[in-house]
């Protein structure tokens, strides 16, 4: 079977840093993704692992280890608008994409 | 530029009735095509792919069933909705090849009821 794991909900103030992390046990292994998801939307891309280390685009940055089948997404200075969820998901082959449950994120004030 | 449409945006239907959801894309071809079930609170459940015309490969057994007439359109049916169809349902493509080939962009997703 096929399973991804996040932890299902995250609360951080605003302008503080959050890690979200993804462990997964896939058949294949393609590249990690990660979504953002607000309440009622559609899911929108973020960032994307293929390979070992750290993507960073703007405040976000994403991390991964194929070794250890891990990866974490990193929100920098957040803000009220990065309440939503994040998932991640694995590419386990050509065509097939498995997400995991999602982490819901709170930002306070 | 690329766009994603899925209609209707909501939809109520009794146990029993058949469903017809739509999805197109403009401005690429060959694309990829997914849909996803998204139940309240959960993640993405991939219900079919198809990589080209007539071609179609279901990821969950169920009283669902998808085609893809054109290239640009997928299409998502049921001829007896149950209960535990209710969901959102998400159509996304996916550009093959390239640095962006594992980014999918999703549709605005269809909330069907079923009563």
């Amino acid at each position: 079977g096929q399973s991804l794991e996040q932890p299902s909900e995250v609360t951080a103030v605003e302008g503080a840093i959050v890690q979200i992390n993804c462990t997964y046990q896939t058949s294949g292994f393609y590249g990690l993704s990660w979504y953002q998801q607000h309440d009622g939307g559609a899911p929108t891309f973020l960032s994307y692992n293929a390979l070992d280390g750290l993507e960073e685009t703007g405040r976000f940055s994403s991390f991964l280890s194929r070794s250890d089948s891990y990866g974490y997404l990193l929100l920098q200075e957040l803000q009220m608008k990065d309440s939503a969820s994040y998932f991640c998901a694995v590419r386990i082959g050509n065509n097939d994409m498995r997400f995991g449950a999602g982490t819901r994120l709170t930002v306070k004030p | 530029s690329q766009t994603i449409h899925q209609w209707p945006a909501t939809l109520v239907q009794p146990v029993g009735s058949p469903l017809s959801l739509e999805c197109t894309v403009e401005g690429t071809s060959n694309p990829n095509l997914y849909w996803y079930r998204q139940a309240a609170g959960r993640g993405l459940q991939l219900l079919f792919y198809s990589v080209g015309i007539g071609q179609i490969s279901s990821e969950v057994p169920q009283n669902l069933s998808a085609s893809r007439p054109q290239d640009r359109q997928f299409i998502l049916s049921s001829k007896k909705l149950l209960l535990s169809d209710s969901g959102f349902y998400l159509c996304a493509w996916r550009r093959v090849g390239g640095r962006a080939a594992d980014t999918q962009y999703f549709g605005p997703g269809t909330r069907l009821t079923v009563l």
